[in-house]
């Protein structure tokens, strides 16, 4: 069964530094999604990418993210300066149409020392 | 503005006993999807339902159950003889629909299900 991959499942990082958050989305999936989840708290949506431009994003993604589909599968999250509240998990979903379900990947736990 | 709304942070259960964990939400949109993912120990969220405004059609798989009440903007869902493996949170999500519509969720807070042996 085609699923959603993320890597690596566990990023350690200092502030200040660049981290990029990879994605493997479904092959045949239009909508790509990177969600966050501060550890014990809600699922937040970050932003939602389609026909290789965002289509929405929200307040916590600043100027400091960046998202990225450099070659036609991969699906990028970078953040420019990590800060300590960055600290989260990081979801990447995938949906064939905005009205489906979106299928989440496992996730990538960031940790910013 | 849409938002969900899970009251419930924590429910306690012993092994076989149901349980309901309940979802109200807000939204503007006249057409709109309604979710709900476990995510257990392990972290990831696994989808169980999407719900479409237009069906109010109660909706039974296996020991799950949901309850869609537009008059009442809630969307519950009942687990039946709850089981160990059971034990996880639950979230319920809504998204809109349209041409505007970009299919982001928005999640509630929510509810930790712990089931006692």
């Amino acid at each position: 069964e085609p699923e959603v991959t993320q890597t690596p499942s566990h990023q350690v990082t200092q502030m200040g530094q660049e981290v990029i958050l990879r994605c493997v989305p479904i092959s045949n999936h239009l909508y790509f999604y990177w969600y966050r989840q501060i550890l014990g708290q809600k699922v937040e949506f970050l932003v939602s990418f389609y026909n290789n431009e965002i289509s929405e994003k929200s307040e916590i993604f600043d100027d400091q993210f960046s998202v990225e589909r450099p070659d036609g599968s991969n699906f990028t999250l970078k953040i420019r300066s990590t800060k300590l509240e960055d600290s989260a998990m990081y979801f990447c979903a995938s949906s064939g149409l905005t009205d489906n379900e979106q299928f989440f990947g496992p996730g990538t736990r960031l940790t910013v020392l | 503005a849409q938002k969900v709304t899970q009251a419930q942070t924590e429910i306690s259960v012993v092994e076989k006993e149901d349980v309901t964990l309940d979802c109200v939400y807000e939204t503007r949109d006249t057409t709109y999807y309604l979710f709900w993912y476990k995510q257990p120990p392990s972290g990831e969220l696994v989808f169980l339902i999407r719900r479409n405004s237009f069906d109010e059609q109660n909706e039974i798989s296996g020991r799950y159950s949901w309850n869609f009440q537009k008059s009442t903007s809630s969307f519950n869902f009942t687990i039946t003889a709850s089981q160990v493996v059971d034990s996880a949170v639950y979230f319920c999500a809504l998204s809109g629909h349209g041409s505007s519509n970009t299919g982001k969720l928005i999640f509630g807070q929510g509810t930790t299900l712990q089931v006692k042996p």
